[in-house]
């Protein structure tokens, strides 16, 4: 069974901190990686997909890397505002196969 | 451009029952995936249908059911409802299928809410 792990489970910062959170994921057969923000009482918004080894990808304040050789790719957030509280899915797929979550990673900014 | 529509939103069944729940794809979109989302769970993958055909399936018992429709719209079932049934239940669709493009990202939809008395 696929296992996508998520660290940290939770996070409570202050508005201008930086974070990171981490995906792990079995880098065997991997095809894409996909980070998605999910607001409370919304619906779950693509972030970022990833393909390649060494991808970085960038949002405003938001970047991602990928590592596929390593098995983990980072989220990071700089300079949090409360708005960017939200749990912070990582998904997997596998060629041919279904897109794995994780856990999510709940992340609350304090103003 | 209309998004990923699911209905209903909320429902209340009863054990032993049976729910039918329906995604209306982003118009373009053919392929459509189904998940179960619990209190303390990560999204736990129920189906994922192009058309028309099941393309992966997860671990869940024949209880659950789907399909899709020529319009790529596409429903699932629920039979027999267990107290353990209630969660959220989120469909989000994407232009192309596993396999075909891995980094396709899903959009999803609001969710329909069952409640299991």
């Amino acid at each position: 069974i696929l296992n996508v792990e998520q660290s940290p489970q939770s996070l409570h910062v202050q508005e201008g901190d930086s974070t990171n959170f981490t995906c792990s994921f079995p880098s065997s057969n991997f095809y894409a990686l996909h980070w998605y923000r999910w607001e409370t009482a919304k619906s779950p918004e693509a972030l970022f997909v990833m393909t390649l080894n060494g991808d970085e990808k960038k949002k405003g304040r938001i970047s991602a890397t990928l590592n596929t050789k390593e098995g983990y790719s980072y989220l990071y957030i700089k300079g949090s505002q409360p708005e960017d509280s939200a749990t912070y899915l990582c998904a997997l797929r596998e060629y041919g196969n279904k897109l794995v979550f994780g856990a999510g990673t709940i992340l609350r900014v304090k103003s | 451009k209309a998004g990923v529509t699911q209905t209903p939103r909320y429902l209340i069944k009863t054990r032993g029952q049976q729910v039918t729940l329906s995604c209306s794809p982003i118009s373009g979109h053919r392929s459509v995936s189904w998940y179960q989302q619990t209190p303390g769970q990560g999204l736990q993958f129920l189906f994922e249908y192009f058309s028309e055909t099941q393309r992966n399936k997860g671990n869940f018992p024949g209880r659950f059911s789907g399909r899709q429709f020529s319009n790529s719209r596409s429903e699932m079932n629920v039979s027999t409802l267990e107290l353990g049934d209630s969660a959220l239940y989120l469909c989000a669709s994407s232009w192309g299928a596993t396999g075909n493009s891995g980094a396709n990202v899903l959009t999803f939809g609001a969710g329909s809410r069952l409640t299991v008395l």
